[in-house]
Order: structure tokens, then sequence, then C-alpha cells
């Protein structure tokens, strides 16, 4: 089945530091790839769409400058969380899917962010 | 896309069928349910979808009303590895926007 990984699976960083986030489709190629933050005991919440080589398109209340989204090949995202502060604390889960996936979007494991 | 409204927990023995519920009365002819499960920590699964007829896989069936306003993930012999959250999600096939409610915690117990 088709796969997608997210690197780091975890991270702690400083307040006021950047963090970059990496989702990769393995074994198919990503035309769309979807951003999602989940904060404790609450649901997946979507942050941006991203096409590959266009610009990501953000869910309302999701600060563009703050959650750099760069989808530069079809099987690679990344999600940079700038200037991150202890409120960014949070589980960030991406997700991929084909052009034809019709049916199943691909899920990664998530990343445990921990802003101290 | 609809709305859903599931239970927010439920528990279930061991080895018996755990039939979790999903009301989506407002869905659209072209909308299909997806059924996800999301265990701690990990990312969501995707499990099962259908548009009006019944449905099974090797994880699991899904039943829907005739009149498509709700619908019933049945997962058969549950185990203790089945605990998650179980999301129902109605959507437009090849609409990948996908909108996760706050979904049924299923506990299953020994």
């Amino acid at each position: 089945g088709a796969v997608v990984s997210q690197h780091p699976s975890w991270v702690i960083c400083k307040s006021g530091t950047s963090v970059k986030i990496e989702c990769r489709s393995l074994d198919f190629q990503a035309t769309t790839m979807f951003w999602y933050r989940q904060f404790p005991k609450q649901s997946l919440m979507l942050m941006a769409t991203s096409n590959e080589g266009s610009k990501a398109t953000y869910e309302q209340g999701v600060e563009k400058d703050k959650f750099l989204i760069n989808h530069a090949s079809l099987t690679l995202s990344t999600l940079t969380v700038t200037s991150a502060h202890p409120e960014d604390s949070s589980f960030y889960i991406c997700s991929a899917a084909t052009g034809t996936s019709g049916y199943e979007q691909y899920f990664g494991p998530g990343t445990r962010l921990t802003v101290t | 896309d609809a709305k859903t409204t599931q239970p927010t927990s439920m528990d279930c023995a061991e080895g018996r069928a755990a039939n979790l519920p999903c009301n989506h009365s407002t869905i659209s002819g072209n909308e299909y349910v997806y059924w996800y499960r999301q265990i701690h920590s990990q990312g969501p699964q995707y499990i099962i979808h259908g548009l009006k007829n019944n449905e099974t896989n090797e994880m699991a069936s899904l039943i829907i009303t005739e009149d498509r306003k709700s619908s019933t993930l049945i997962l058969p012999h549950a185990t203790l590895r089945d605990t998650a959250v179980y999301y129902c999600i109605v959507r437009v096939l090849n609409n990948n926007d996908m909108r996760f409610g706050a979904g049924t915690r299923l506990t299953v117990k020994p």
C-alpha cells in the first residue's frame, strides 16, 4: 500500500527557533499534500493544502507567514514552523493524495513538536 | 461537505463485534461515507468507504441505511489493538479535502 513518512517523528525546540518537518510519499507521486494539526484530546484540524509547484492554500486562521509550506516535488512537502512558541506545541500530521487516488488519502505517522 | 454526528465514546468486549454508528442526515447524493481510525499518537488509518451499498473488506463492514442518512461501521471481532478513535467522514469522491469531526473513542476491553 501507499506509504507516507514524516521526519522527524518528534522534536523539541526552544521558543523563537524554527523547525522544519518533512513529509514524503515513498512509493507514489503525490500531487496534493495536506497538513493537519492536532492538540491533545482534540480532532485533526486542517491547516493547509498544497499542490506540487504552487503555493499552499491555508485554512482560515492559519498564519501563512508562520507556517511555511513548500511542495517542491511530487514526493516531498515541508512544513516550517517559524519563530515557534509554546502554543505551537502540537502533533503535526501530513497526508498525501494522487490526482487519481479518489477515495484514499494516505496519512503520515505524525510529528510531535514540543516548544520549550 | 456534510456534517456527521458520532457518539463520543463506546466500549466493546474483546472478541465481540463493535458497532459504531454515524449520523449524516444532510449527506448529498454524490457524497461518500468514509471511515478512518486513529490509534493513539499515530496518523489516521483508512478503514473503508461506501456510497449506498454495504461494503466489506478485511478490516470491517460498512452498513449504510437506505436513505443514506446514517451508517454503521462493524468490526466483527474486536481486539485490544482496535482501541482507537474512529472518524466518520462524508465527502465527494475525488475531493481530497477531508474534515475530521470529534470521532468516537472505542475502547476494547479484555
